[in-house]
């Protein structure tokens, strides 16, 4: 089954404890991003990943970091993680970008919160 | 800045009735995509438009892109209680390819 997986599901931290979510897909797509949903401001990209080796900022991409070493795989890292960074965070694959149907598919959503 | 702007926030329908939700943004962008977020759920790709003016259909759902590929909108014709959820309208800017740029979404109730 297509999927994109992500792990931990739902996370109670404290905060500067790193911490990292990790995120995989088995579709064999080129990329991957990861988008934080904070109510009433929709789904904001936070780092985003156009084939291994090569990630990019999104809109909010401080306080966070990324890594793709391995094409399935696209973790995000709080290095020191702040309550302003309490959010529901989903990890997205798609097999291209830009012109053409690029389905893009959702993991499940990680729930965090930083106390 | 928000990039790309939706409306409305929030659109409270009895069933049977017709829905819209608008997506304006302040540049050309290469492509529109539509999402749906179920009530506890992960967005869900419902389509994608690529060219100027163009219209699609997906059983009571009708996308269209606007002529200066600024605009979109997505209209629901007869709601039906799954239709509730969140839509959201996305897109690429192509001078930035791997940017994808949401709407903040249109929070949809249906009642029966």
């Amino acid at each position: 089954e297509a999927q994109v997986t992500q792990n931990p599901r739902y996370l109670i931290t404290v905060t500067g404890k790193k911490l990292t979510v990790t995120c995989s897909q088995n579709m064999n797509h080129e990329y991957m991003s990861w988008y934080r949903q904070d109510p009433g401001l929709g789904l904001r990209q936070i780092y985003y990943s156009m084939n291994v080796e090569v990630t990019d900022k999104g809109d909010v991409p401080e306080g966070y970091k990324v890594s793709r070493k391995e094409k399935r795989n696209f973790p995000l890292i709080l290095e020191s993680p702040s309550p302003n960074q309490t959010s529901l965070y989903f990890c997205a694959s798609t097999d291209r970008v830009g012109v053409g149907t690029d389905t893009q598919y959702f993991g499940p959503g990680t729930r965090l919160t930083v106390l | 800045g928000q990039q790309v702007m939706q409306i409305p926030q929030y659109q409270h329908v009895q069933e049977g009735e017709d829905f819209t939700t608008y997506c304006n943004s302040s540049t050309t962008l290469s492509n529109i995509q539509w999402y749906k977020q179920r009530p506890g759920g992960h967005p869900v790709f419902l389509i994608q438009l690529v060219k100027s003016g163009e219209v699609k259909k997906q059983k009571r759902l009708t996308f269209q892109f606007g002529e200066a590929k600024k605009n979109s909108s997505l209209h629901i014709t007869a709601t039906q209680t799954t239709d509730v959820g969140t839509y959201f309208c996305a897109g690429h800017r192509g001078s930035t390819l791997g940017r994808l740029y949401f709407g903040r979404g249109t929070q949809l109730t249906v009642w029966p």
